[in-house]
């Protein structure tokens, strides 16, 4: 793995609440990715981050935010969790050897919003 | 925009023989990668292959070989000698802009493809 670790696991929190999950890397990967994952959906891009302070949005960003003030955290915040952000999340990182590009994905958080 | 499609939703293998998933793209960008993903039933995703859209040669790791179809824009998968525990979901995906310094990088996954392989 490239050694990227995402807290909590599972998270259960009602509707209007305020959620942070995070996403650590240990080996000083520039790019990061946060996606969702839902049945019929695939997975999607929520926002990313190419450096820090440097962030983007994705295809599905209305209701979160992220930050990165370090290279190795990136934080991804649901201000007032809605029932329809129930999904699991998913933290990428971008590896490049020569040519060649791997990306490795967290072991994911499974968020319900009551 | 860029689209993958995956039109297999799910299928069967026996133990032993070989596998070939689908997977199409659709994109106007002429520099681009091409992933494979594999997720079993505990939900981590798990990298397999890529191609790069310059690669002359088809890739391969070990048992995963891709067929890179260029002018029919296919990046079919190919598992040899598939095993009880290759069982999983596997997902295509795609990612424009060559250069992954690029602004707006990202990638574009198809709809997956459910593998049960069989004793």
């Amino acid at each position: 793995d490239a050694g990227i670790t995402q807290s909590p696991r599972h998270k259960v929190t009602e509707t209007g609440t305020p959620v942070t999950l995070r996403c650590h890397q240990t080996e000083n990967h520039r790019y990061m990715y946060w996606y969702r994952q839902d049945p019929g959906h695939g997975l999607r891009l929520i926002h990313y981050s190419y450096g820090v302070k440097d962030t983007d949005k994705g295809e599905v960003s209305d209701g979160y935010s992220v930050s990165r003030s370090k290279t190795e955290d990136f934080l991804l915040t649901l201000e007032s969790a809605t029932s329809s952000q129930t999904s699991v999340y998913f933290c990428a990182i971008s590896e490049l050897t020569g040519r060649k590009e791997k990306l490795f994905f967290g072991s994911g958080t499974q968020l319900s919003v009551l | 925009a860029q689209k993958i499609t995956q039109t297999q939703p799910g299928m069967f293998v026996q133990e032993k023989e070989a596998v070939t998933l689908d997977c199409t793209y659709d994109t106007s960008d002429q520099s681009y990668g091409l992933f494979w993903y594999k997720q079993p039933s505990s939900g981590e995703m798990i990298f397999l292959i890529y191609q790069g859209s310059y690669d002359e040669q088809n890739a391969t790791e070990g048992r995963y070989s891709l067929n890179f179809q260029k002018a029919r824009k296919s990046a079919n998968l190919v598992i040899s000698a598939s095993q009880l525990g290759d069982s999983a979901m596997y997902f295509c995906a795609m990612r424009v802009a060559g250069m992954i310094k690029a602004a707006g990088n990202k990638l574009t996954f198809g709809g997956g493809t459910r593998v049960l392989v069989k004793p």
